[in-house]
């Protein structure tokens, strides 16, 4: 069992490009989070998917779009970078509801810096 | 807005020293989850608190879940180096919300 994988694990994006980031689990958890993590602000939930095709914001969407086209992935985009989306993002899985006291596993990140 | 604020952000102490990690907010969650998260990687879950009240205790590490289910206390007796790392609380409601994070630096 590899658990959450992402890819890739660095990237350094200018201004206004795009870039997408995969995010995969074998656990056939049926929701899967993206965050962001800044110095001092803990993690902070950009989108979620509650299943298979379907996706939600979190708190902080703005400039993220995402997609669920299959279980096991879960697609992280930013169509045209902003140095504020400087940050290390998260992927996470959950089995089920967090408020089914459920744990969260979560991928290794990827550091993005955007200049 | 943060809805949970751990105090304090950064903590360092000797070997063998104890410490305790508080994580507040003013919103009742249905649980509490401890996580520690190691430099390089993503975050790994502790424990989970449900019960007002409700004390857990793992070897050096007790945790408290307020009576009010609004705050939670984290308490390591006799840290060691290998207690190193940042520890954050996230409180569950219809989404995981994780508090600030407390640095812990644990000098041998």
């Amino acid at each position: 069992n590899a658990g959450v994988t992402q890819t890739p694990k660095f990237r350094v994006l200018k201004t206004g490009q795009s870039m997408t980031l995969l995010c995969a689990q074998d656990m056939n958890h049926e929701y899967m989070y993206w965050y962001r993590q800044d110095p001092g602000m803990g993690l902070r939930l950009i989108h979620y998917s509650v299943g298979e095709g379907t996706t939600a914001k979190g708190e902080v969407p703005d400039g993220y779009n995402v997609s669920r086209l299959k279980k096991q992935n879960f697609l992280l985009g930013l169509e045209s970078a902003a140095p504020s989306q400087t940050s290390v993002y998260f992927c996470a899985s959950s089995q089920d509801h967090p408020s089914s006291y459920n744990e969260q596993f979560f991928g290794p990140g990827t550091r993005l810096t955007v200049l | 807005t943060q809805l949970l604020e751990q105090s304090p952000q950064f903590l360092s102490i000797q070997e063998g020293e104890n410490l305790t990690v508080y994580c507040n907010s003013s919103s009742v969650f249905s649980s509490l989850q401890w996580y520690r998260q190691e430099p390089g990687e993503g975050p790994v879950l502790l424990v989970t608190v449900v019960t007002g009240g409700e004390v857990k205790k793992l070897k050096r590490l007790t945790f408290q879940f307020g009576d009010a289910r609004k705050d939670s206390s984290l308490h390591i007796t006799a840290a060691q180096p290998g207690d190193t790392g940042l520890y954050l609380c996230a409180g569950a409601g219809n989404q995981f919300y994780f508090g600030t994070g407390t640095s812990l630096t644990v000098i041998p």
